[in-house]
């Protein structure tokens, strides 16, 4: 079965410093990957997808995240965090074939210091 | 604005009663999804449609029931309330499955 790890349960970051989310998954063809964001009270939302081609892939607020095969890991970053920023992030994952049901992590949330 | 709705936005029931949330979206998507957040457990599936008509059981599907008579809906029946159904609610669509999910801003359910 598919599992998505995200090691860290909460980030603390400056206002302004960069920032890393460690996403790891475990599959052994190429997955699809996402990255969501919840603001508090909020649903999620999309933030970015790899589904292939270019490993390096940009998304919406200013994220990018690299899929790196051998290391089998889809870090989320940004190179200068807002505080409007804060908020929880989710990892997922789904097969190339089958249902299609992404798999998900159990979250990072990210706490942003002025 | 397009996207998903979810109804009711808060709800408190006492065990063994009964309710239904509603779920619409109007992006003409194929595939729509009941998941549940509970603190430290992330999101877990537990029914999900491909299509008008069909269902299908996720990974928590016991105590719930779904419909999808017309594709833009998505129903989610609990027949008899249990505190263990105290949790927020999220439903999503999605034109394929692998195209990344629309997501409602939630339900909040408390089962006392």
């Amino acid at each position: 079965a598919q599992s998505v790890t995200q090691p860290d349960i909460h980030i603390t970051v400056s206002e302004g410093a960069s920032l890393e989310l460690r996403c790891n998954y475990s599959y052994g063809a190429t997955p699809y990957l996402f990255w969501y964001v919840q603001s508090p009270g909020q649903g999620l939302q999309l933030l970015l997808k790899y589904f292939s081609g270019d490993t390096l892939v940009q998304g919406i607020k200013g994220f990018e995240a690299e899929f790196k095969r051998s290391q089998s890991s889809f870090n989320l970053r940004k190179p200068s965090v807002h505080w409007s920023d804060a908020a929880e992030y989710f990892c997922a994952s789904s097969s190339s074939g089958g249902s299609y049901i992404p798999t998900f992590g159990r979250g990072t949330s990210l706490i942003v210091h002025p | 604005n397009a996207g998903v709705t979810q109804t009711p936005k808060f709800r408190v029931l006492k065990t063994g009663q009964s309710m239904t949330l509603l779920c619409a979206q109007d992006m003409n998507h194929e595939y729509m999804y009941w998941y549940r957040q509970d603190p430290g457990m992330g999101l877990r599936l537990i029914h999900y449609s491909v299509g008008e008509g069909t269902t299908a059981k996720g990974e928590v599907p016991d105590g719930y029931n779904v419909s999808r008579l017309k594709k833009q809906n998505f129903l989610l029946g609990l027949e008899s309330a249990a505190p263990s159904q105290t949790s927020v609610y999220f439903c999503a669509s999605s034109w394929k499955g692998n195209y990344g999910y629309t997501f409602g801003s939630g339900t909040r359910l408390t089962v006392v």
